[in-house]
């Protein structure tokens, strides 16, 4: 079955550093999606992304889909305290929705 | 806004018995899911429907069932629990036209000692 990689599964970082998250699969995805899961939250969707080599930026946060449609990352700026959270990639591919393994994101202030 | 409603946050139950998780969305969606989610496995699906009556295996279906006799309400049922069916267990819909966003429940926590 499809399987969605994501790396790191957990980074510490000061507060004030960047921080990056990467998804890799094995197949070429149609799209991918990602989510934010706050500490005792359940996830949340962030953003979609469907064309090669597409980026999106939403404040801080900027993600990418690799031109071959088989990677994405999602790199965020100057972290924050609110920015602590499980970073979950996933994509669609026979009506099922799967998941990465997540990022757990933790800030050092 | 969506809102997906799980009937439980916290659950303790004792190996063997049949345990019961609700979910209701109040959004008209047509397709409603079930995961399951560990530490370092990420979210790995469970059961899936696209329609009342209507179910599908996910990635890890042994020792669980589903029902959904109405659109908006999607239930797991396990039939007799195990020690390793303890886990957090989050209820998802999505609207029409299938590859879309998910919306998530709060989850509900299983013990199962």
């Amino acid at each position: 079955g499809q399987q969605v990689m994501q790396i790191p599964q957990y980074q510490h970082v000061q507060e004030g550093e960047d921080f990056t998250t990467y998804c890799n699969s094995s197949t070429t995805l149609s799209n991918i999606q990602w989510y934010k899961q706050r500490p005792g939250g359940h996830p949340v969707f962030l953003i979609q992304l469907v064309k090669s080599g597409e980026v999106k930026k939403q404040k801080r946060l900027t993600f990418q889909f690799g031109e071959a449609k088989k990677n994405s990352s999602l790199h965020i700026t100057a972290t924050q305290t609110t920015d602590v959270g499980t970073y979950f990639c996933a994509a669609w591919k026979n009506e099922k929705l799967t998941f990465g393994t997540g990022t757990r994101l933790t800030i050092i202030p | 806004d969506v809102k997906v409603t799980q009937s439980s946050r916290y659950l303790v139950k004792r190996t063997g018995e049949k345990v019961f998780l609700e979910c209701v969305q109040d959004m008209d969606h047509e397709n409603m899911f079930w995961y399951r989610q560990d530490p370092g496995l990420g979210l790995r699906l469970i059961y899936f429907s696209y329609d009342v009556k209507m179910k599908e295996k996910g990635d890890i279906p042994e020792g669980y069932s589903v029902s959904r006799e109405k659109k908006e309400r999607f239930s797991l049922i396990l039939e007799s629990a195990s020690t390793n069916q303890t886990s957090m267990y989050l209820c998802a819909s999505t609207p029409t036209g299938r590859q879309n966003i998910q919306y998530f429940g709060a989850g509900t926590r299983l013990s199962v000692l």
